[in-house]
């Protein structure tokens, strides 16, 4: 099992563009989530999935959508990129709410 | 919504004396509380969890404590190791609000050997 991954490793915006940042998971679980993970303010839910088909938002969505059109796949997209978008970027799943969540490598990205 | 607390930011201590991380919650709702560890430039791992019906709970040199009554959990770490060195994270979520998790600002931990 290759667990969380997510592509790409590293990102160079500039501001106002657009990008999509992928991950996909191999466990077969239900529940899905992105953050960002700035210095001192620890990981923030941007969005999450309870299922395909199933989105809602977290504590800081402004600038960012998803869609989860398959268990597997859960794609975070920068509509017009800011530079306070600079951050490093996690998604993370688990089998059921309110479960150890595992965690991809991480994107991280700077908006210029 | 459900705000965390964590402290302290920072933590030096001796290899082989104890850490101990401190985390308040807001929301009595909360019935799930995982630490993780995150070392530089590495994604965030589970280390330990604890439910709300569990007061303690140990795996090896980690110990987390839940007192619900404050709202307050702890990770404790005995005998530190150099390789213990690490961001540490606490995190709270409860059952009725999808999958959202709140999450703490981090501890920096290091141990001098």
């Amino acid at each position: 099992n290759a667990g969380v991954t997510q592509t790409p490793k590293f990102q160079v915006l500039k501001t106002g563009q657009s990008m999509t940042l992928q991950c996909a998971q191999d466990m077969n679980h239900e529940y899905m989530s992105w953050y960002r993970q700035d210095p001192g303010m620890g990981l923030r839910l941007i969005h999450y999935s309870v299922g395909a088909g199933i989105t809602d938002q977290g504590e800081v969505p402004n600038g960012y959508n998803v869609s989860r059109s398959t268990t597997e796949d859960f794609p975070l997209r920068l509509l017009s990129a800011a530079p306070s978008q600079t951050s490093v970027y996690f998604c993370a799943s688990s089998y059921k709410r309110s479960a150890p969540q595992f965690f991809g490598p991480g994107t991280r990205l700077t908006v210029l | 919504g459900e705000n965390v607390e964590q402290h302290p930011s920072t933590l030096s201590v001796q290899e082989g004396d104890s850490a101990v991380i401190k985390c308040t919650y807001s929301d009595s709702a909360s019935n799930y509380f995982p630490w993780y560890k995150q070392e530089l430039g590495k994604r965030p791992q589970l280390i330990i969890d604890i439910r709300s019906n569990v007061g303690e709970k140990k795996d090896q040199r980690i110990a987390v404590t839940l007192n619900k009554t404050a709202k307050h959990f702890s990770l404790h770490i005995t005998e530190t190791q150099p390789e213990d060195s690490a961001v540490y994270f606490c995190a709270a979520s409860r059952p009725d609000t999808g999958n959202q998790f709140y999450f703490g600002t981090g501890t920096s931990l290091t141990v001098i050997p």
